[in-house]
């Protein structure tokens, strides 16, 4: 069974500069949640997904930051325009079932910095 | 307190035992998880343990619970240098609540 797959691996941009992250989750799983993980901290929920449904997005920041998962399956994090203390490692995650109780599995990261 | 709080560093000796400390926060949390991750490397679920057990035990690896302390604690046997990363305790709150982790101990194996 594939994993949580993350497309790009790493990102450098300069800062005011739109970026994409995607995100395919594993096969049949419902639910899909973007992380923010900060140096030297763990991961934060951003915006959690049931199917095509954004079910908790309260730390989303929402000025800059969008996402979408149109048809319940994989799934994009914008930002624009990107700012230097958006460096960080954006980490897609998914789950089986719903309701946000389940195991999530991880994907590998997209790396983003910022000049 | 509202974190998940665990030790920053650990460095052990290869073969010797690791143990990873966490104290999580709700005593109504139902799963809570231990997560593995390897430099440049996203996370690795490693374990995990309902929150009706006292113990979970998964080849090297051993997690103990203690509920009236809201303490986990992770256990690996014959530790390799392999076993070098960080490890994140995480919990899953009462509710519709998000996975909450902690920030993560640095075990170091000195060969």
């Amino acid at each position: 069974e594939a994993g949580v797959v993350q497309s790009p691996r790493y990102k450098i941009i300069e800062k005011k500069q739109p970026v994409a992250f995607w995100c395919n989750p594993i096969s049949g799983h419902n639910t899909l949640y973007w992380y923010l993980q900060n140096l030297g901290q763990g991961p934060e929920l951003l915006i959690r997904y049931e199917n095509e449904e954004a079910v908790d997005d309260s730390q989303l920041p929402k000025d800059r930051f969008s996402a979408e998962r149109l048809k319940g399956v994989d799934s994009t994090l914008k930002i624009q325009p990107a700012e230097l203390g958006d460096s960080a490692v954006y980490l897609c995650a998914s789950s089986r079932g719903q309701g946000g109780q389940e195991t999530q599995y991880f994907g590998p990261g997209t790396r983003l910095l910022v000049l | 307190g509202e974190d998940v709080e665990q030790s920053l560093f650990l460095s052990v000796r290869e073969g010797d035992s690791s143990v990873i400390n966490c104290t999580y926060t709700d005593s109504s949390s139902t799963y809570l998880y231990w997560y593995k991750q390897e430099p440049g490397a996203g996370l690795q679920l490693l374990t995990y343990i309902f929150s009706n057990m006292d113990m979970k035990q998964d080849q090297r690896l051993t997690v103990l619970l203690n509920k009236k302390d809201k303490h986990l604690s992770l256990r690996i046997a014959d530790t390799q240098t392999g076993d070098s990363a960080i490890y994140f305790c995480a919990e899953i709150r009462s509710g519709n609540t998000p996975l909450v982790f902690g920030k993560g101990t640095r075990l170091s194996v000195i060969a």
